[in-house]
């Protein structure tokens, strides 16, 4: 499958600041997906990151909370920003390639204290 | 939206016997489906998957079936063994490239020995 490097593997932030995760692919993908899972919960997609273009963000989050970037064809970053305790989960990256379909990163585990 | 609601959210089994774990789906356009094992710390892994063309796939121990009719899907493991327990996830979408799928709430699958 592809692999997907996601990092950090987790981290304990502040409430107020911002985090940002990366994702680094080992081939290029057109799309990227950001999902959270929150603690017991299953994955909730955030938004789709095309290379070139402004994220697609799916209802309930917003640009200016969880901030994309998509600077090449096998790298994305997400940002959690002004973070409060609510955002304590784990968010992970997802590919799709056409020779291994649906690929997922280890996660980031984000607990906000 | 969010997807798939009848579902156990845990189930024990005993070594050797065979797991059910039930899925069921509300968009009826959805016509890809995938189920995700996720065991701590860890993304989720691919396990099999169905396109709505099919109502019954087999892989190594896993058995997938599809019932349109009804919206439901379902995973069975055979001969279950402990390194079989984590959490499952079905997981669902059109299938056209570029699209995110959108996950089910998970079932915990424990298995003694």
């Amino acid at each position: 499958s592809a692999v997907i490097s996601q990092k950090p593997s987790r981290d304990i932030c502040q409430r107020g600041t911002s985090l940002t995760i990366q994702c680094q692919v080992d081939s290029q993908v057109t799309m990227m997906f950001w999902y959270r899972q929150q603690p017991g919960q299953s994955l909730t997609l955030i938004a789709t990151a095309n290379q070139g273009s402004e994220a697609t963000y799916e209802s309930g989050f917003v640009i200016d909370k969880f901030p994309i970037s998509r600077p090449n064809l096998t790298f994305s970053t997400l940002t959690v920003s002004n973070m409060s305790p609510e955002d304590s989960s784990i968010y992970l990256c997802s590919v799709e390639t056409r020779s291994y379909g649906y690929t997922f990163g280890s996660g980031t585990r984000l607990t906000v204290v | 939206g969010e997807s798939v609601g009848l579902h156990l959210p845990t189930l024990s089994v005993q070594e050797g016997d065979n797991s059910i774990i039930n899925c069921a789906y509300s968009n009826s356009a959805s016509d890809y489906f995938i189920w995700y094992k996720q065991e701590s710390g860890k993304g989720p892994q691919f396990i099999i998957d169905i396109r709505s063309n099919m109502d019954k796939r087999q892989g190594q121990r896993v058995t997938v079936l599809l019932n349109k009719t009804v919206k439901h899907l379902s995973l069975q493991i055979a001969a279950t063994q402990p390194g079989d327990s984590a959490v499952y996830f079905c997981a669902e979408n059109i299938d056209q490239a570029g699209t995110a799928l959108i996950f089910g709430k998970g079932t915990t699958l424990s298995v003694s020995s």
